[in-house]
């Protein structure tokens, strides 16, 4: 199962909105609706952003937002903020094992 | 309140076999499942599986079958993950992580084990 793809980085202003894309096959992505995001600080561990595509869990602010379409997810966040700096990885349920995306550096300049 | 708490750090020589311990509280460990993930120095997250806390229904990755055994202890809320035949590239943060929220997302995690694999 290779891992989902990911841009390695992405830029933006406080204030802006940015999109990071995951896409995958339809064995994965393409085949279910159990699409997650995780936010990673350095040194910490992830945190559940977004779950079933779009979902966001308690406590998530509702800057950020998932979607779908085919074999490629998508997160929104909007009105970026400087703490919103870290690493974001997709997760797919792919049948059996789940696999991560390559992980996307936000920045915010 | 709801955590999960892993033993420390482990350094281990090639071959030898290392067993991470996750500790539950804050909820009912029996009704959710514990994943296990894995992260290289610098690179990204690896789902190395998952079990059952119910039933001790197991799931491994592919790449980790027969080396990798995952069991709870249920009279402890505690999860185990214990990786034989070590190698230098399994070196890595190890975390456990339970699914409370829906089955399909992992929304609890622990602080992260470091295992070191060096001779």
């Amino acid at each position: 199962q290779s891992a989902l793809t990911q841009p390695r980085s992405v830029s933006g202003s406080p204030g802006q909105s940015v999109t990071i894309s995951c896409t995958g096959t339809s064995s994965d992505v393409g085949g279910y609706n159990y699409v997650s995001w995780y936010q990673q600080h350095p040194g910490k561990a992830p945190k559940l952003m977004i779950y079933d595509v779009s979902k966001r869990p308690s406590g998530v602010p509702d800057r950020f937002s998932g979607s779908k379409s085919g074999n490629t997810a998508s997160l929104t966040i909007s009105g970026l903020q400087a703490e919103d700096e870290a690493d974001y990885y997709c997760c797919s349920y792919a049948g059996s094992p789940y696999v991560f995306g390559t992980g996307t550096k936000v920045t915010v300049l | 309140q709801v955590q999960l708490v892993q033993s420390g750090a482990e350094v281990k020589k090639p071959g030898a076999s290392v067993k991470v311990s996750c500790k539950a509280s804050g909820y009912t460990f029996t009704s959710y499942g514990i994943s296990w993930v894995r992260q290289a120095p610098g690179q990204g997250l690896e789902w190395m599986g998952w079990i059952s806390a119910y039933n001790g229904n197991t799931n491994y990755a592919q790449k980790l079958q027969g080396r990798v055994t995952m069991t709870t202890d249920t009279s402890t809320s505690t999860a185990y993950m214990e990786l034989r035949s070590l190698r230098s590239d399994d070196t890595a943060v190890y975390y456990c992580a339970s699914s409370t929220v829906t089955h399909d997302a992992f929304d609890i995690w622990g602080q992260g084990t470091m295992v070191t694999v060096s001779s």
